[in-house]
């Protein structure tokens, strides 16, 4: 079955600690992009990547990088100075192109102990 | 820059009551809409979408018309049910210069149907 898987489902972390979500595709998308959502609120974008070996920072990327060496995988760290990281995390990704819809995981809630 | 705006929920419904979640968006271009649901833990899947004025997505029950006078795309239903309780986002796509098709989303709406 094709589709996106993002691991782990749930992740807890202590303040000070780095850690990465996983996000892989066997869907050949081009594109792949990171979410944010807070409760009762909608999605913003955190980075997104067009192609392979590149990718560009969206409208909250402080506080995270992300890596794109393969096609289909493109992993998102939550690093230590992103202030404020309990989240759900989704990740999504579409074919390049104008009203192509985005396919999203399963998401992963990470919580801040 | 673009944006989208959805009526704030929650919205409450009897079964077989009529739905309707108003969206209008703000857009330099000429947009595709789409409506995601997202069930309780889950990531979010597309329901609908249209992809220029005077358009009408369906999937479901669910229609939505692409307006473009009123920029608005609502999403009707004529007789929820109880497994149609979700957050539904309402989002507008348009091309951008060097970083393709980029997603811009309302804020979501929760719809609770009571039996």
């Amino acid at each position: 079955d094709g589709g996106i898987t993002q691991s782990p489902k749930y992740l807890f972390r202590k303040e000070g600690q780095n850690v990465t979500l996983s996000c892989e595709q066997n869907l050949n998308h081009d594109a792949m992009y990171w979410y944010r959502q807070d409760p009762g609120q909608g999605l913003r974008l955190i980075y997104y990547s067009q192609i392979v070996n590149d990718f560009q920072k969206g409208d909250i990327a402080e506080g995270y990088s992300v890596s794109r060496e393969k096609k289909e995988s493109f992993p998102l760290t939550v690093t230590s100075a992103q202030k404020n990281p309990t989240a759900f995390y989704l990740c999504a990704s579409n074919v390049a192109g104008f009203d192509n819809e985005q396919f999203f995981g399963p998401g992963t809630r990470l919580t801040v102990l | 820059g673009d944006s989208v705006t959805q009526m704030e929920g929650p919205v409450t419904l009897s079964e077989e009551a009529f739905l309707t979640i108003n969206c209008t968006y703000t857009a330099t271009g000429y947009p595709s809409l789409f409506w995601y649901v997202q069930y309780p833990g889950e990531g979010l899947q597309l329901l609908l979408k249209a992809t220029k004025a005077d358009d009408k997505g369906s999937n479901k029950g669910f229609e939505a018309t692409y307006r473009k006078e009123t920029t608005s795309f609502h999403l009707e239903k004529g007789s929820v049910q109880v497994s149609d309780s979700a957050v539904y986002f309402c989002a507008l796509s348009e091309r951008r210069r060097n970083a393709g098709n980029m997603l811009t989303f309302g804020g979501g709406t929760r719809l609770m149907v009571k039996p």
